[in-house]
């Protein structure tokens, strides 16, 4: 595998139910990150970690609930999801935090995992 | 608040023609400019960038144009192919943060 994988690639789940998206990365990345885009928005930021610790929560219902093991793994649980929360879940990594200084810095995105809540 | 706004949500051009697409923004703060393009089915990918030092920046059949005065900028493509047809972010931040704002995209399709 290269790049960032993401799965599963597609999930139907009930307001009721508790699952997990996975991401990994294999470029060696030490930062990751949980976007959200919903149709015809922008991507919305929600989470970041930075060698394993969150760096950020961009006030993101408790409903969602990241997980980063590992510089390589990140996951994000989903317990009592609504229906507004159907988007398509995108992570990525890029070398640091650190910003964009020069190139080398870009973020990396996996295909991402469209989320259908009932 | 939506600081980067893609205006157009879909552009149609015939293949050799130019593709212009347009992005504006409102945050003076932001000097590190950026487009993605993303296929169905797979994640954004970075195309080409720009910082607030230039106001062109040129790879291939991508060029990059920045008007800081103006809060914009806008991603030449020339000559156009088919394979362009994708959806294109714009996305913006300060070199000093990793943080990045989207646009809504632009869904561009070239015409054989």
């Amino acid at each position: 595998e290269t790049g960032v994988t993401q799965t599963p690639r597609h999930l139907v789940m009930g307001m009721t139910n508790k699952k997990s998206l996975k991401c990994e990365q294999h470029l060696g990345h030490n930062a990751m990150y949980w976007y959200k885009q919903s149709a015809k928005k922008p991507l919305e930021l929600m989470f970041v970690y930075s060698l394993e610790e969150r760096v950020e929560n961009n006030s993101v219902p408790s409903r969602f609930s990241p997980e980063c093991p590992n510089s390589s793994h990140l996951f994000l649980h989903l317990h009592t999801l609504q229906p507004e929360d159907s988007a398509l879940y995108l992570c990525a990594s890029s070398q640091t935090t650190g910003g964009l200084a020069g190139a080398g810095n870009e973020q990396f995105f996996g295909p991402g995992t469209r989320l259908t809540v009932l | 608040d939506q600081q980067v706004k893609q205006n157009s949500p879909s552009l149609s051009v015939q293949e050799g023609r130019i593709s212009i697409l347009n992005c504006d923004y409102t945050n003076s703060m932001f000097d590190y400019f950026l487009w993605y393009k993303k296929y169905p089915a797979e994640g954004p990918t970075f195309l080409i960038s720009i910082s607030s030092i230039k106001d062109k920046n040129e790879d291939g059949r991508f060029t990059v144009f920045l008007n800081k005065s103006a809060k914009h900028l806008s991603l030449h493509i020339v000559p156009s192919q088919p394979g362009d047809s994708a959806v294109y972010f714009c996305a913006a931040s300060s070199l000093s943060d990793y943080k990045l704002s989207f646009g809504a995209g632009t869904t561009v399709t070239v015409r054989a």
